[in-house]
């Protein structure tokens, strides 16, 4: 079955610096891949999308690249700052009309002022 | 920016009784789907809908539970005698299209605890 792993569960990081997310999956060859954020008590919201085609993505300050050989994403926020604590989730995506999301556990990340 | 809405926020209810959940999509989407994340853990899959039927379900969404489109807005989860396990946080979500190129906007969830 698929499996989606993110690099911990929490992750501290200094504001202003860039914090790093991992995605990696097994038994799985998506054709997207998405990120959302998920705060506290509230429902996750779609941040980026990037096809399997594409290495990399921007958007404002976050960066994502996607590595299909290694069956990996890498989730970038640069200059972080204390709102971008959150929970980040990812969730590879294929082809199938109606295609159901399968999240990982998610990093939960913490920017410290 | 449209969104989806979810009522009621926190249900409270005693084990065996039925509680519908409901939520309204964004009005122009098509597909529909359930979500349930018990504290603590991740969100998890528990249906989905497109054309007025179930399009996949997981093994989470046994017999007790049934959703339905009673009109053109609303989009309801049924738990026809609910468990102390079912105690989570549900969240509905709906996508202008199906394919893994478009995301899904989630509502901020109801939480229901059983009791």
């Amino acid at each position: 079955s698929q499996k989606i792993e993110q690099n911990s569960e929490a992750l501290n990081i200094q504001e202003g610096k860039t914090a790093t997310l991992t995605c990696n999956y097994t038994n799985y060859s998506p054709a997207y891949l998405q990120w959302y954020r998920q705060d506290p008590g509230r429902g996750p919201v779609f941040l980026l999308l990037i096809r399997e085609n594409e290495k990399e993505k921007r958007k404002e300050r976050l960066k994502v690249t996607f590595d299909t050989t290694l069956k990996q994403s890498l989730f970038h926020i640069t200059a972080s700052q204390p709102a971008d604590s959150a929970t980040y989730l990812c969730a590879p995506r294929g082809m199938n009309r109606d295609d159901k999301i399968i999240f990982g556990k998610g990093t939960r990340l913490h920017i410290l002022p | 920016e449209p969104e989806v809405t979810q009522t009621p926020s926190h249900q409270v209810t005693q084990m065996g009784q039925e509680v519908i959940l409901r939520c309204v999509p964004i009005s122009n989407h098509l597909y529909f789907y359930w979500y349930r994340q018990i504290l603590g853990q991740k969100v998890e899959f528990l249906v989905s809908f497109y054309n007025n039927e179930i399009s996949e379900k997981s093994e989470i969404f046994d017999d007790q539970f049934s959703v339905e489109r009673p009109d053109g807005s609303n989009f309801t989860l049924k738990i026809r005698s609910t468990k102390l396990e079912d105690s989570a946080m549900y969240f509905c979500a709906s996508s202008g299209g199906g394919l893994g190129n478009q995301p899904q906007h989630f509502g901020d969830g109801t939480r229901l605890s059983i009791l």
